[in-house]
């Protein structure tokens, strides 16, 4: 059972240049999140989907873009990439509401030089 | 505002002793839930454990339980007999209500090392 696959894993980007994290699930999850963790820190959230053709902003989505055309997929895109957007990525997902766990993606390992 | 805070960033256990890992939160919602996560050096997430807000015991899960202490606002999390295997970072996050959706928000983490 795959759960949530995330690719790529590492990626090394130079300023400016774009890229698309892909996200996929396959538990048939309603809700769909991006969280980035800078080093020694928590998760933030970027952006979320509570559902094919919804999306909405969470707490840092400056610099990036998402799109939720299908239950399954919930690709992250950043234009014109910075260094303040080093990080690793984690997309989720889960059932949504209060009492549900999220289940993780392995992340993607991301420098901007 | 809603709020998570874990106010020790580190932590050193001796192997095969309890350790606990702190963690307060602050929301005007009645309804809300509480996780813990454990991120070993690897770096995935993974699920420990689940408080509901409205549930009466104690959440436990095999070495783990969750320290719900309502009026005080903390969901402390006990690890017992812990093993060198838990050296990780380890994460208290609530689930809270944005209009008509739940969203998690995090705590900075507390990083513990077992020590053997």
């Amino acid at each position: 059972n795959a759960g949530v696959t995330q690719t790529p894993k590492f990626r090394i980007l130079k300023i400016g240049q774009s890229m698309t994290l892909q996200c996929t699930q396959d538990m048939n999850h309603n809700y769909m999140y991006w969280y980035r963790q800078d080093p020694g820190m928590g998760l933030k959230l970027i952006y979320y989907s509570v559902g094919a053709g919804i999306t909405d902003k969470g707490e840092v989505p400056n610099g990036y873009n998402v799109s939720r055309s299908t239950t399954e997929d919930f690709p992250l895109r950043l234009e014109l990439a910075a260094p303040s957007q080093t990080s690793v990525y984690f997309c989720a997902s889960n059932l949504g509401g209060s009492f549900t766990e999220a289940f993780f993606g392995q992340g993607t390992r991301l420098t901007v030089v | 505002a809603q709020k998570i805070t874990q106010t020790q960033p580190g932590m050193f256990v001796q192997e095969k002793e309890a350790v606990t890992l702190d963690c307060t939160y602050d929301t005007s919602d009645p309804s809300y839930g509480l996780f813990w996560y454990k991120q070993p050096s690897s770096g995935e997430m993974i699920f420990l454990i689940y408080q509901g807000s409205y549930d009466q015991q104690n959440a436990t899960e095999g070495r783990y339980s969750l320290n719900f202490q309502k009026a005080r606002k903390s969901a402390n999390l006990v690890i017992s007999a812990s093993q060198l295997g838990d050296s990780a970072m380890y994460f208290c996050a609530m689930s809270k209500l944005k209009v008509s959706n739940y969203q998690l928000i995090w705590g900075a983490g507390t990083k513990l090392i077992i020590k053997p």
